[in-house]
């Protein structure tokens, strides 16, 4: 089973509004950390947001919130006001202290387009 | 001052040949990894390095050698390259190998002709 699935290839999305990228993932950890990367086209990877499996608050980030659904193994990334500048691909991963030796699991990756 | 720098950023070889591509990160973090991201964007770890100690292994061919001189530096040596190796290699760092964030390089685009 994938540990993490995000489920949209492609997403479009208006300047100035916002939008919300769909993470889930699988793990027997009770410790983990859950992070959203942003990889624009010229292909660097971005940290962009961090949640701990523990905090008992959703992650902010400026115009970055995670929105973080423990019970739903949910992590999904919220973009608000939306820039040209936010167009890019985005991953989500999961890092897994206990069962997996700290590894980071990436899923596929949603590719964002805001339009003008 | 760049966090997590690697060279080159890009290399066009042939197939055959040996290189290595060089990691350096100046954040103080005491792991190191080595990722390759294949041309559909999937990205997969290979090899992590806590305190210049190999801590991960993923299934990678032997023809890569990760080595670590110092807990600063991570560098990935690739033997007898084949075409299926043309990816991007990304070299990233965190404090710790268990939750922290780990902090990316710009990535190293190999072509393998």
């Amino acid at each position: 089973a994938q540990k993490i699935t995000q489920t949209q290839p492609g997403m479009f999305v208006q300047e100035k509004e916002a939008v919300t990228l769909d993470c889930t993932y699988d793990t027997s950890d009770p410790s983990y950390g859950l992070f959203w990367y942003k990889q624009p086209s010229s292909g660097e990877m971005i940290f962009l947001i961090y949640q701990g499996s523990y905090d008992q608050q959703n992650a902010t980030e400026g115009r970055y919130s995670l929105n973080f659904q423990k019970a739903r193994k949910s992590a999904n990334l919220v973009i608000s006001a939306s820039q040209l500048g936010d167009s890019a691909m985005y991953f989500c991963a999961m890092r897994e202290p206990n069962t997996n030796a700290g590894k980071s699991t990436f899923g596929d990756g949603t590719t964002l387009t805001v339009k003008p | 001052d760049t966090a997590v720098s690697q060279t080159p950023k890009y290399l066009v070889t042939q197939m055959g040949n040996d290189k290595s591509i060089k990691c350096e990160q100046n954040l103080g973090h005491d792991t190191m990894y080595w990722y390759k991201q294949d041309s559909k964007k999937f990205l997969k770890i290979m090899f992590s390095y806590n305190n210049k100690e190999l801590i991960i292994n993923e299934t990678v061919p032997n023809r890569f050698s990760p080595k670590s001189p110092d807990k600063a530096h991570l560098n990935l040596h690739i033997n007898s390259l084949e075409l299926g190796d043309s990816a991007v290699y990304f070299c990233a760092s965190s404090q710790d190998e268990a939750t922290d964030t780990q902090y990316f390089g710009p990535g190293t685009r190999l072509t393998v002709l």
